[in-house]
């Protein structure tokens, strides 16, 4: 069966870097992309942004650019997400997600559709002084 | 694209048909789609393009609508349909998450 499985949690000072994996199983790795999302204490989710499993291009979203990058490993079946410069309100819960949406994080203009159908367990990232 | 979700809460009892509702703040057709989310889990897909149900959603979830008003049925609660429900677009990016809307027991 389809399995996303992510790293453990982590603790952070600000301005230090976490690195989060994601690792698949159970399908053809590039044949789906993975978009991130995220979670504040007791707040609703965020789209992180995406990447493609077959290309590696990334898209990000406007919270994050410029502080995180996601990467993939094919050998391994693994994405990671790595958000530098961390700050006290990253704290929360990362997902990893599969999305059928291999052209583009949104592919209306394809006539096409994307939407989040196994997610990871979540990995706590906490960040604080 | 702003998603807006009402209720924000709402109490209901098992055996109630629930309607939530989504409006977009400009029109996205049919790029939507709703998850689940229990505490302390990952959300799960309930219902992609607006309508279609995901395998594994139980047949009592339909989702309808186009353009920017959607809305998300359960028809009969059951006691693990009790959580809180996003509703998301794909349409154009940033993807964006509706605020959520928790369902309680009465």
């Amino acid at each position: 069966q389809v399995q996303l499985v992510q790293s453990g949690a982590e603790v952070r000072k600000p301005g230090e870097s976490v690195k989060v994996s994601c690792k698949s199983s159970g399908y053809t790795f590039n044949t789906y992309a993975i978009s991130w999302v995220r979670q504040a204490p007791g707040q609703g989710l965020e789209w992180m942004g995406w990447i493609s499993t077959y290309s590696g291009e990334t898209e990000y979203g406007d919270k994050v650019q410029g502080r995180v990058l996601f990467t993939k490993d094919a050998p391994t079946n693994t994405v990671y997400m790595e958000l530098r410069s961390l700050r006290p309100d990253d704290t929360g819960v990362y997902y990893c997600a599969r999305d059928p949406g291999i052209v583009g994080p949104t592919q209306a203009a394809e006539g096409m559709y994307n939407w989040f159908d196994s997610w990871g367990q979540g990995t706590r990232v906490t960040v604080s002084s | 694209i702003q998603m807006t979700q009402s209720p924000s809460s709402l109490s209901a009892s098992v055996g109630d048909r629930l309607t939530i509702t989504c409006r977009a703040s400009q029109s996205i057709g049919t790029y939507i789609n709703w998850y689940q989310q229990t505490p302390g889990n990952a959300p799960k897909l309930l219902i992609y393009g607006a309508s279609t149900l995901h395998s594994g959603a139980p047949a009592r979830f339909s989702g309808s609508g186009s353009g920017t008003d959607f809305t998300l049925t359960i028809s009969s609660l059951q006691p693990e349909d009790f959580a809180t429900y996003y509703c998301q677009q794909t349409y154009s990016l940033p993807v964006t998450f509706g605020q959520g809307t928790k369902v309680e027991i009465k």
